[in-house]
């Protein structure tokens, strides 16, 4: 099992530009989660998603628009992207009954110039 | 809303000393508490968990418990190896908020050989 996995794993983009994160999970895992990591603040949860074609917004969802139109697949999408929203992204993945235990990708590393 | 703290890093430590690495919770009800690792270029990983009061929850050589009255939950290791280098964070899982997990900021540990 691959387990979760993210693409890209680096992107830097210029400001105003778009781009689609992808995570895939091959776990049957019910939810999907992304959160973003910056220095000193831990892991803020972006959006979630409890179930294939349903998503949630989390502690900071403006900027962001998340799809889950295949169970194993979350897409985070940046419309148009400012300085602001540079940070490590993560991909988690849980069963419904054990939430609490989340399977991390490996990160994507976003620079907005 | 719920919150958890911990104690700010970098911790430096050389091989064979004890770690103790701080942290405090606030929550309605009865959470649930984790400790999450997190080794350099990868995503996290659970390290150990407790579900209820006065539960130790343990591995690899890891200890936490879980302690109502002083709101903590301390990781502890009595022997640390280089290979323990990470990042650690402290989160909690309360049913109040759904089932969402709240991290710390997390703490860098490096040991030294």
């Amino acid at each position: 099992n691959a387990g979760v996995t993210q693409t890209p794993k680096f992107r830097v983009l210029k400001t105003g530009q778009s781009m689609t994160l992808l995570c895939a999970q091959d776990m049957n895992h019910e939810y999907m989660y992304w959160y973003r990591q910056d220095p000193g603040m831990g892991l803020r949860l972006i959006h979630y998603s409890v179930g294939e074609g349903t998503t949630a917004k989390g502690e900071v969802p403006d900027g962001y628009n998340v799809s889950r139109l295949k169970k194993q697949n979350f897409l985070l999408g940046l419309e148009s992207a400012a300085p602001s929203q540079t940070s490590v992204y993560f991909c988690a993945s849980s069963y419904r009954d054990r939430s609490y235990e989340q399977y991390f990708g490996p990160g994507t590393r976003l620079t907005v110039t | 809303g719920d919150s958890v703290t911990q104690m700010e890093g970098p911790v430096t430590l050389s091989e064979e000393a004890f770690l103790t690495i701080n942290c405090t919770y606030t929550a309605t009800g009865y959470p649930s508490l984790f400790w999450y690792v997190q080794y350099p270029g990868e995503g996290l990983q659970l390290l150990l968990k407790a579900t209820k009061a006065d539960d130790k929850g343990s591995n690899k050589g890891f200890e936490a418990t879980y302690r109502k009255e002083t709101t903590s939950f301390h990781l502890e290791k009595g022997s640390v190896q280089v290979s323990d280098s990470a990042v650690y964070f402290c989160a909690l899982s309360s049913n109040t908020g759904g089932f969402k997990t709240i991290f710390g900021a997390g703490t860098r540990l490096f040991v030294k050989a």
